[in-house]
């Protein structure tokens, strides 16, 4: 079954608009990774969160971690062009990553 | 470093074939994970090589098998291929500790007609 939720699907913004992306699981995870994918490229690291409650921030990018450790968002600010891709989450559970389904966003210039 | 590296990009191959993949991790990681991407299953994790064995291991049928070397490159092979395994294959390296970042490589696109 699926280990992990991801939601939305897809999402289309203006540019400059915001976009958050969820992801959910059923249990307590150790830690969450989040990855974006170019179209046309491959999976890109870009965080992993740990602790309970944990924020990060990387320019636009915000992470969250929720504090049961069971959901995690990523938030972009005013978003460009250059965010579009599929962004997912990833959580390791018994000895193996599990992918989120992805949210796939497209930036209207 | 040299990133994660990935032969061939492209295949193309009939039912009832066998393919192998390639995998050459980022220097000095050990631990080889592969991965089917497809449109409708999204990411899948097929297998984790550390150390020359196999440490983990998804859902995926026998006819999905793979090896590492004690260089840490990694090969996959898929016999008997269907249609269904047409996909993108990525591998993706880490230095070893199971919860490690990922580093992917481009991906083999194999096409099977």
């Amino acid at each position: 079954g699926q280990q992990v939720m991801q939601i939305p699907q897809y999402q289309h913004v203006q540019e400059g608009e915001d976009f958050t992306t969820y992801c959910n699981s059923s249990t307590t995870l150790s830690n969450i990774q989040w990855y974006k994918q170019r179209p046309g490229g491959h999976p890109v690291f870009l965080i992993q969160l740990v602790k309970s409650g944990e924020v990060k921030k990387q320019k636009r990018l915000t992470f969250q971690f929720g504090e049961a450790k069971k959901n995690s968002s990523l938030h972009i600010t005013a978003t460009q062009t250059t965010d579009v891709g599929t962004y997912f989450c990833a959580a390791y559970k018994v000895r193996k990553f599990y992918f989120g389904s992805g949210t796939k966003l497209n930036v209207k210039p | 470093k040299a990133g994660v590296t990935q032969t061939p990009r492209y295949l193309i191959k009939t039912r009832g074939q066998q393919v192998t993949l390639s995998c050459s991790p980022i220097s000095g990681h050990r631990s080889v994970s592969w991965y089917q991407q497809t449109p409708g299953q999204g990411l899948q994790f097929l297998f984790e090589y550390f150390s020359e064995t196999q440490r983990n291991k998804g859902n995926f049928p026998g006819r999905f098998s793979g090896r590492q070397f004690s260089n840490s490159r990694s090969e996959m092979n898929v016999s008997t291929l269907e249609l269904g395994d047409s996909a993108l294959y990525l591998c993706a390296s880490s230095p070893g500790t199971t919860d490690d970042t990922q580093y992917f490589g481009p991906g083999t696109r194999l096409t099977v007609l």
